[in-house]
Order: C-alpha cells, then sequence, then structure tokens
C-alpha cells in the first residue's frame, strides 16, 4: 500500500540551530500539506502545495520557516533558527487532486522535534 | 467560533462497549468529513471518510453524518484494547482540510 515518507523521524536540536525535514507523497499525489502538531491538539496547518506551486502558508511564520517542493513531488521544510516553541511533531500529508477530487488526506508518520 | 469542535475527552471504556465520538462544525460548505486514528507519536491514519450525510460502515466501525445539524459522529462496536488512541475528526472543502482536536479514547481490558 503506497505511503507518505518522512524523515527523519526524530530530531533534537539545540535552539538557534537549523533543522529541515523531508517529505515524499504518495505517487501521483499533487497536494502536499505541511501540518504542526502539538501534544493534545489537532494539526495546524503550515502549507499547502499544489505540485509546485504555495497554495496557502498563511500560518508559516515566514521569518524563520521555508518550505519548497521544486519539481512537485517531494518536499522540504526548514526552520532556521530554531526556538524552543518549536518543539512538535511535523506532519506531511498528501492528497489526490487539489481540484476537486477525492478530497482525502493521507498523513506520514511525522517528524518529532525537540528544541533544546 | 472553531470551525470544528470536539470533545477532548478522555474517554475511558471497558472492552466490549460501543463507543460514540463526536464532533460539530459551522461551515456549511463542508463536503467530505474523515475520522482518523493517531497512536501516541504516531501520524494520524486514515480510518474512514464520507461524502455526503448518512451512515457508512467498516467492520466495527459507523461514520455517521448528519449535515443538517452540522454533526458527525464514530461509532466503535465491541470496542477493543487496540482502539485505544486518539481519534481527530476532519472536515474539508475545496480542498483545505479543518480538524477537530481529538478525542483520547482508552479501552480497559
Amino acid at each position: 500500500e503506497a505511503e507518505v515518507a518522512q524523515s527523519p523521524r526524530y530530531k533534537i536540536t539545540e535552539k538557534s540551530q537549523a533543522v529541515a525535514f523531508w517529505c515524499d507523497p504518495i505517487s501521483g499525489h499533487a497536494t502536499l500539506y505541511w501540518y504542526r502538531q502539538i501534544l493534545g491538539q489537532g494539526p495546524e496547518l503550515l502549507v499547502q502545495f499544489q505540485d509546485e506551486s504555495v497554495v496557502d502558508d498563511s500560518q508559516l511564520p515566514k521569518d524563520r520557516f521555508s518550505a519548497e517542493r521544486l519539481k512537485g513531488v517531494d518536499s522540504t521544510l526548514k526552520i532556521q533558527p530554531a526556538e524552543l516553541g518549536d518543539s512538535a511533531m511535523y506532519l506531511c500529508a498528501s492528497s489526490l487532486d487539489g481540484r476537486g477530487h477525492t478530497d482525502t488526506q493521507y498523513f506520514g508518520p511525522g517528524t518529532r522535534l525537540t528544541v533544546l | 467560533q472553531k470551525e470544528v469542535e470536539q470533545d477532548p475527552g478522555p474517554l475511558s471504556v471497558p472492552e466490549g462497549a460501543i463507543v460514540s465520538l463526536n464532533c460539530t462544525y459551522s461551515n456549511s460548505a463542508f463536503q467530505y468529513f474523515m475520522w482518523y486514528r493517531q497512536y501516541s507519536r504516531k501520524g494520524p491514519e486514515l480510518l474512514m471518510y464520507t461524502y455526503s450525510s448518512g451512515n457508512k460502515e467498516d467492520g466495527r466501525f459507523t461514520a455517521q453524518v448528519d449535515k443538517s445539524s452540522k454533526y458527525i459522529s464514530l461509532f466503535i462496536r465491541d470496542s477493543q484494547p487496540s482502539d485505544s488512541a486518539t481519534y481527530l475528526c476532519a472536515m474539508s472543502a475545496r480542498n483545505q482540510f479543518y480538524f477537530g482536536t481529538g478525542t483520547s479514547l482508552t479501552v480497559i481490558p
């Protein structure tokens, strides 16, 4: 069964360091999402891509966070510099088509970030 | 008011019980309704999704959508200890997704 892949699964870093997360969506899925999930809360959307284009990054803290999906397939989310409050689970999800077909998301296993 | 409201629980039931999990929403544009199961420190796993009002059954799980009341439910029959997890409801319209905060469920053997 096709799955969303993410790496690394766990990341521990010190405050002010740079971190990067990678996501490979299900093959053929045009829409890719990055979420942040704090313990005890639902996922919060950071950025949404349709193919290689950003369609929603209104909740992305752009002073320190960046995301790219250069070829419209895999994606990287970067934080520089990391802050203590960035400790959370970072989830990637994909869906088949951003134009109204099969509006169902599939999630990867997540990257758990701890900032010391 | 949040787009999606979900009782966070925690909910604790004995093995074999019927579990009812619920969410309410305010946006009538929502078209797809999903339930995810999330085990501790794992990514959410899609459990069920529905497009319209009514019931959808899959094994021990039944998803129910009432668009007129803006209310969705997930029923788990014959609950098992392996069902212990956090259950997230989610809804979408035009490929934008909104999540509840999750309900923590523990099934006691």
